[in-house]
């Protein structure tokens, strides 16, 4: 079975500018996590879809959005970035309900200059 | 709100060495208690779990106790290799909050042979 696959690997960006991530789930699992990780702030969750609603949300701007299609493949958005954005966006998705069962995908690293 | 502390790193160990990494945490209730692994390059790992009081998670050599009385769960491993080298995570969930983890900083263990 495929993992979790983040596109893309690498990306940069300068400010003011927007960006897509994407994400595409183990087959079978609806719920798709996203976390920001950074050196400073560590690992902090940005936003959960399950079958295509948003269920669960960090404290995040309203620049950072999501969504989730039906065939469970997620997207996170933010607009008009900041130097701050740059971070190592991590993707996870689960089939049930218990948060042992994520798994996590390797990553997209933002760089914003 | 909860939070995870854990201890300051890096940790820098010969091979064989006794490995123990700190963990404490702060939240109501009882919540579900984890180790995560980061591997170069990688997305993050679950290594064990325990999600009541007493409970021992153990993986691959690692171990950790649910201690609710000192609001704990220190990792553990007798001896240490090169190939444990990786950032370490410690992370709590409460049913309440879904999939979301609560994550420590991390602590970055360096084994040299």
């Amino acid at each position: 079975k495929a993992g979790v696959t983040q596109t893309p690997r690498y990306l940069i960006k300068t400010r003011g500018q927007q960006v897509t991530l994407s994400c595409s789930p183990i087959s079978g699992h609806r719920s798709v996590s996203w976390y920001q990780q950074t050196p400073g702030q560590g690992l902090q969750f940005l936003f959960e879809y399950f079958s295509e609603t948003q269920r669960n949300k960090g404290n995040f701007p309203g620049r950072f959005s999501g969504r989730q299609f039906s065939n469970s493949r997620s997207e996170m958005n933010v607009s008009t970035l900041e130097l701050g954005d740059s971070a190592l966006y991590l993707c996870a998705s689960r089939q049930d309900p218990t948060p042992e069962k994520l798994f996590f995908g390797s990553g997209t690293q933002l760089s914003v200059l | 709100g909860n939070s995870v502390t854990q201890m300051e790193g890096p940790v820098t160990l010969s091979e064989e060495a006794f490995l123990t990494i700190n963990c404490t945490y702060t939240a109501t209730g009882y919540p579900s208690l984890f180790w995560y692994v980061q591997y170069p390059g990688e997305g993050l790992q679950l290594l064990l779990k325990a999600t009541k009081a007493d409970d021992k998670g153990s993986n691959k050599g690692f171990e950790a106790t649910y201690r609710k009385e000192t609001t704990s769960f220190h990792l553990e491993k007798g001896s240490v290799q090169v190939s444990d080298s990786a950032v370490y995570f410690c992370a709590l969930s409460k049913e309440t909050s879904g999939s979301r983890l609560t994550f420590g900083e991390g602590t970055q263990l360096t084994v040299n042979p």
